[in-house]
């Protein structure tokens, strides 16, 4: 099993739509982040936590909201999808030393 | 952080060395050079990170000049499976800056037969 696993791997939705993508980890690391990617651009930091009780706002945190369930759970949710946060959507884990890991990546679609 | 600056493409024969540059030249002296790679909109995979030796391990090498305005990434033998997207950035080397970064376009890189 993969080490970060981000669920669904692919979702087309309608505007205005709640949706929430899932990330989970068993690496055992404190640290998670949620990253979007455009199509030929790089990553951009949405939110991160650096523990269950510590939420942070990234570069481009407006349209998101996230939920940190456990040490190994953390959520990232549209409240109303729009069609310009289609975007590939990764996950990330990092125990703040190490080089961090990323997940498979969720692709989604808004119609 | 420091901005880095890349190529946007690169081609690589099989089997022959591919020489990735990265330009940092406004790096501080407390940031890391840190190098992804990407394949076909998978998860970024690490590659290899220093701060101004050089590195090796058994994905790559990482040759950061003295000035450590730029760094080169080598992967020795290309093969196919590295056709890739190849970022370069520079992380500061506090516990808490992992992850508070944001990817640039990055090297498109693709290895022929």
């Amino acid at each position: 099993d993969a080490d970060v696993t981000q669920t669904p791997r692919n979702r087309i939705t309608k505007t205005g739509k709640r949706i929430m993508l899932e990330c989970s980890q068993t690496k055992g690391h404190d640290r998670m982040y949620w990253y979007r990617q455009d199509p030929g651009l790089g990553l951009r930091l949405i939110y991160y936590s650096f523990d269950v009780k510590d939420i942070n706002k990234g570069e481009i945190s407006d349209g998101y909201s996230v939920s940190r369930q456990a040490q190994a759970k953390f959520s990232l949710s549209l409240e109303s999808a729009i069609p310009n946060q289609t975007a590939l959507y990764f996950c990330a884990t990092s125990d703040g030393r190490a080089p961090g890991v990323f997940g498979q990546g969720t692709r989604l679609t808004v119609v | 952080d420091a901005k880095t600056t890349q190529p946007p493409s690169m081609d690589c024969a099989e089997g022959r060395a591919a020489n990735l540059p990265c330009n940092h030249s406004t790096i501080s002296g407390n940031e890391y050079v840190y190098w992804y790679r990407q394949i076909h909109s998978q998860g970024p995979q690490y590659i290899i990170h220093g701060l101004k030796n050089n590195e090796t391990n058994e994905m790559a090498s990482l040759i950061i000049t003295e000035d450590r305005k730029s760094s080169t990434l080598i992967l020795p033998h290309a093969t196919l499976r590295d056709t890739a997207v190849y970022y370069c950035i520079a992380i500061p080397m506090t516990t808490d800056s992992w992850g508070k970064f944001q990817f640039g376009a990055g090297t498109q890189v693709v290895v022929t037969p």
